[in-house]
């Protein structure tokens, strides 16, 4: 299994503002994703971020508003670019464990849960 | 986007009953995970079924998965107050490198 873990674990910010959301894993891992879960609403993907190529970000998302690095196979930042309220969420980042060539299980962090005001 | 649309959106239960959470989804996996997340936190591994395997259990857990209907199902067996939580399913589909979330349950255990 892998052990993340996120900073901050919370923030408020000022919109206009942005945050910068880091992602660190205990293991060397090829593929990180990262996350945003409105209230009340289920995981909704922003982008896949590989290490050495530059993100893939899902419909909806765009790098200018969600710029993400991958220094190396155990770290990765999330930047929230000028923040509005829509923005509040809480954002988390997971890794996947491989096995034999397989897919398998998705570990996540703790999350960090943002307030735009 | 979501992939799978999980049934019923809330469920509350007496300690004691089992609860089943349906999740449909709508092309290929190779497989299919359930996780648990309590009130906003991160979320928790339950259990990972592949698309050859018909049957998983863990614990008071058991997942099924019938890849003909797109559809798996998570059973919890003598519920306890402490399995209140939001359940979410996600399937992973070879090529596409990412996995997609269901719309989740929120289930209660009434002590």
């Amino acid at each position: 299994s892998a052990v993340i873990s996120q900073k901050p674990s919370r923030d408020i910010c000022q919109r206009g503002t942005s945050l910068t959301i880091q992602c660190q894993v205990d293991s060397q891992v090829t593929m990180m994703f990262w996350y945003r879960q409105q209230p009340g609403q289920s995981l909704t993907l922003i982008a896949t971020a590989n290490q050495g190529s530059e993100a893939t970000y899902e419909s909806g998302f765009v790098i200018d508003k969600f710029p993400i690095s991958r220094p190396n196979l155990t770290f990765s930042t999330l930047t929230v670019s000028n923040m509005s309220p829509e923005d509040s969420s809480i954002y988390l980042c997971s890794v996947v464990g491989s096995s034999g060539g397989f897919q398998e299980t998705q570990y996540f962090g703790p999350g960090t849960r943002l307030l735009v005001l | 986007s979501q992939q799978g649309e999980e049934d019923p959106q809330a469920l509350s239960i007496q300690e004691g009953e089992n609860a089943t959470m349906n999740c449909s989804y709508k092309t290929s996996i190779n497989n299919l995970q359930w996780y648990r997340q309590n009130s906003g936190r991160g979320l928790v591994h339950l259990i990972l079924i592949r698309s050859n395997e018909r049957e998983k259990h863990s614990g008071r857990l058991r997942v099924t998965l019938d890849t003909s209907k797109k559809s798996s199902s998570l059973l919890i067996t003598a519920s306890r107050a402490a399995d209140t939580a939001s359940y979410f399913c996600a399937t992973y589909t070879s090529g596409t490198y990412k996995y997609i979330f269901g719309t989740g349950t929120r289930l209660k255990v009434l002590a």
